[in-house]
């Protein structure tokens, strides 16, 4: 079971908008920054989002992060099909010593 | 652009010692930019981060694997090492190789897994 919460699934249309929330505590969540991975069906997890809101150099601006307390959540607008894979929040727990993650969020494009 | 990949053996037996090692392109590894991660993944669940090494040589790990982990820098400076002791199967999965970036201003100190190794998939078996 994994320390962050996130939806086991979520889905949309071409063009429509999706959001996952991840879901903390106050050890981790409510004291440090969330950053979100994006991983496609058998390749190893990519940075989509830093520091709750800050996107590397290459995502496109479609994604987008925020954080409110202990939960985050990811938005992807402009759904597209090559969006289909899972979406892992993370975040450094200060009672743990560790990163946690959430479970993941596998996205449809339906 | 830093580059990971791992390498090791894709099965061990039972009891046994899983010893993976990954090899950084591009980059110091004594640089104080970066730490060094595992985690790993096994078929069809979330990720785990196992733990990581500072530049320094301080290493943190996740406290569910503590007693089993060794995480450490060769001295070439180009390749960081995992050692997980007694696997069983639980141990089956895909292991990463990651870095981190650790980002320091005058108000903010924070680091995130910006590179991650492909991944090698190790199976625990007899």
């Amino acid at each position: 079971q994994s320390v962050l919460t996130q939806p086991p699934s979520a889905s949309g249309t071409p063009g429509q908008r999706v959001t996952i929330s991840c879901s903390g505590s106050g050890t981790n969540i409510g004291s440090s920054h969330v950053h979100w991975y994006q991983q496609l069906p058998g390749t190893a997890p990519k940075l989509l989002i830093y520091r709750n809101d800050q996107r590397p150099s290459g995502v496109p601006d479609r994604f987008s992060g925020s954080k409110s307390g202990t939960s985050a959540s990811l938005a992807i607008s402009g759904l597209r099909s090559d969006d289909e894979g899972d979406y892992c929040c993370a975040a450094w727990d200060d009672r743990l010593r560790a990163w946690v993650f959430g479970g993941g969020t596998k996205v449809t494009v339906l | 652009q830093v580059q990971l990949q791992e390498s090791g053996p894709g099965l061990v037996k039972p009891s046994q010692t899983l010893s993976l090692t990954c090899t950084v392109s591009n980059y110091s590894l004594s640089s104080g930019s970066h730490s060094w991660s595992w985690i790993r993944q096994p078929a069809g669940k979330g990720l785990e981060w196992i733990g990581h090494i500072y530049a320094s040589g301080i290493t943190n790990y996740n406290p569910s694997l503590k007693s089993r982990v060794t995480i450490s820098v060769d001295s070439s400076k180009t390749q960081f090492s995992l050692k997980l002791t007694s696997v069983t199967g639980a141990d089956t999965a895909v292991y990463y190789c990651a870095g981190e970036r650790v980002v320091a201003t005058v108000t903010d100190y924070y680091y995130y897994v910006e590179v991650w190794g492909k991944g090698t998939t190790v199976t625990v078996s007899s």
